[in-house]
């Protein structure tokens, strides 16, 4: 079974500084990857996914993730962060089960910026 | 409309009420989802409706019980819940069940158990 691992349970950083958030992975196959970001009080947004091909994924709101299957990681950047990043940030893995990709979700990582 | 709609925000219910929860989408997914998040921690899937049929119950307790009306509307009923139910309750649509990597979430609904 898929499974992935956010080592990080709060990341501090300070506004305009670069961040980057770990993710590993366990999947047997070629993994389809995700990051979601929630905001407080929100639902969860897609900031990118991998799914093949370019290691170096480009997302929204200015972030990038690199796939290296050599250390099961996806993690993700980006070169400054700003106040309102701060949010729960969640890593997943969709395996195929039935013709669907339902992802399976890390614990989430806090960001938290610093004026 | 890429957006995912979900009534009521808040739900206060005792543990032998009845209530139910709504989530709108009007972008044509035929696919739907619930989840269910506690605090700190990610969306657990409950439920998929695949071209408005159920294809995923995640052994949901029976206390539960979605329905899926029209390829637009997803509900989830709730009776005789648990205190521990209390949580957020997460809606999600994608363009199709083969496009489940990609779900538009609604803003949630947080559901206290009294």
């Amino acid at each position: 079974a898929q499974s992935v691992t956010q080592p990080d349970i709060h990341i501090t950083v300070s506004e305009g500084a670069s961040l980057e958030l770990r993710c590993n992975y366990s999947y047997g196959a070629t993994p389809y990857l995700f990051w979601y970001v929630q905001s407080p009080g929100q639902g969860l947004q897609l900031l990118l996914k991998y799914f093949s091909g370019d290691t170096l994924v480009q997302g929204i709101k200015g972030f990038e993730a690199e796939f290296k299957r050599s250390q099961s990681s996806f993690n993700l950047r980006k070169p400054s962060v700003h106040w309102s990043d701060a949010a729960e940030y969640f890593c997943a893995v969709g395996a195929r089960t039935g013709g669907s990709y339902i992802p399976t979700f890390g614990r989430g990582t806090s960001l938290i910026v610093h004026p | 409309d890429t957006e995912v709609t979900q009534t009521p925000k808040h739900l206060v219910m005792g543990m032998t009420n009845k209530k139910s929860l709504k989530c709108e989408q009007h972008m044509g997914h035929r696919a739907m989802y619930w989840y269910k998040q506690k605090a700190k921690k990610p969306p657990e899937l409950m439920f998929v409706y695949s071209y408005e049929k159920l294809s995923i119950n995640e052994s949901v307790p029976s206390r539960f019980s979605p329905e899926c009306p029209n390829s637009s509307l997803l509900n989830l009923h709730l009776h005789a819940l648990q205190p521990e139910d209390s949580a957020l309750y997460l809606c999600a649509s994608s363009q199709t069940p083969a496009s489940s990597y990609e779900q538009y979430f609604g803003p949630g609904t947080r559901l206290t158990v009294t």
